[in-house]
């Protein structure tokens, strides 16, 4: 089945990067876009970034937009989020997830189990 | 940007008609999706595009849409319905935004 798992999480600077991943499993991943996400707890998710399954098309969030970038290997499937200059409001949890297969690339089908990120001095 | 406007708590007891509602200006043009978010798990995909069901869900979720506001509505609700529920929807230039999440009890 469709398995989505990240990882890159922890604990971070302010000013600071990290970059997290997302290995996929289950489904052809060249075929479909992908999504980062990130909640805070207590909090509603955020849609952070997008790109297309060929990685040509890319969508930014513009709370984030300058400093995260999303990228992908579709040989080795897995999906990438580069984040720099790391503030304190960047604390969440940060899902990847895929779009829905041959339907939408507006949504988002299966979530990975997160993978939290602190900022903290 | 866009805002999704949902009721922070909806209440109903085992067996009734739970309905949570969406409104905003965006869903006019486009369509909405609602995930079931349960503590310490990621959100699970239950509606979309405003009234399909995504293959696991049960018959007892299902959705619509009137002018500008769409309502999830799982009819006979059980004990593990509970949880949060988000909206959804993404606009024309390609950003995608939650409603602010309601939560089942029940």
């Amino acid at each position: 089945q469709v398995q989505l798992v990240e990882s890159g999480g922890g604990v971070v600077q302010p000013g600071g990067s990290l970059t997290l991943s997302c290995a996929a499993s289950g489904f052809i991943f060249s075929s479909l876009g992908m999504h980062w996400i990130r909640q805070t707890p207590g909090k509603g998710p955020e849609w952070l970034a997008f790109i297309r399954y060929d990685g040509d098309f890319i969508y930014t969030a513009d709370s984030v937009k300058g400093r995260f970038t999303i990228s992908r290997d579709n040989s080795k499937d897995t999906l990438f989020l580069q984040m720099h200059s790391l503030r304190t409001e960047d604390t969440a949890v940060y899902y990847c997830a895929n779009s829905i297969e041959g339907v939408t690339d507006d949504a988002f089908d299966t979530w990975g189990q997160g993978t939290m990120v602190t900022v903290s001095s | 940007s866009y805002d999704l406007a949902q009721p922070p708590s909806v209440s109903v007891s085992p067996g009734q008609t739970a309905r949570i509602t969406c409104s905003g200006d965006a869903l006019a043009k486009q369509y909405a999706y609602w995930y079931r978010q349960k503590p310490g798990q990621a959100p699970v995909l239950v509606i979309y595009k405003f009234t399909q069901r995504p293959s696991g869900i049960p018959e007892r979720f299902s959705g619509s849409r009137s002018g500008t506001t769409v309502t999830l509505t799982i009819s006979g609700v059980q004990a593990e319905d509970e949880g949060d529920y988000y909206c959804q929807s993404a606009d024309s230039a390609g950003t995608y935004v939650f409603g602010g999440g309601s939560k089942l009890t029940v």
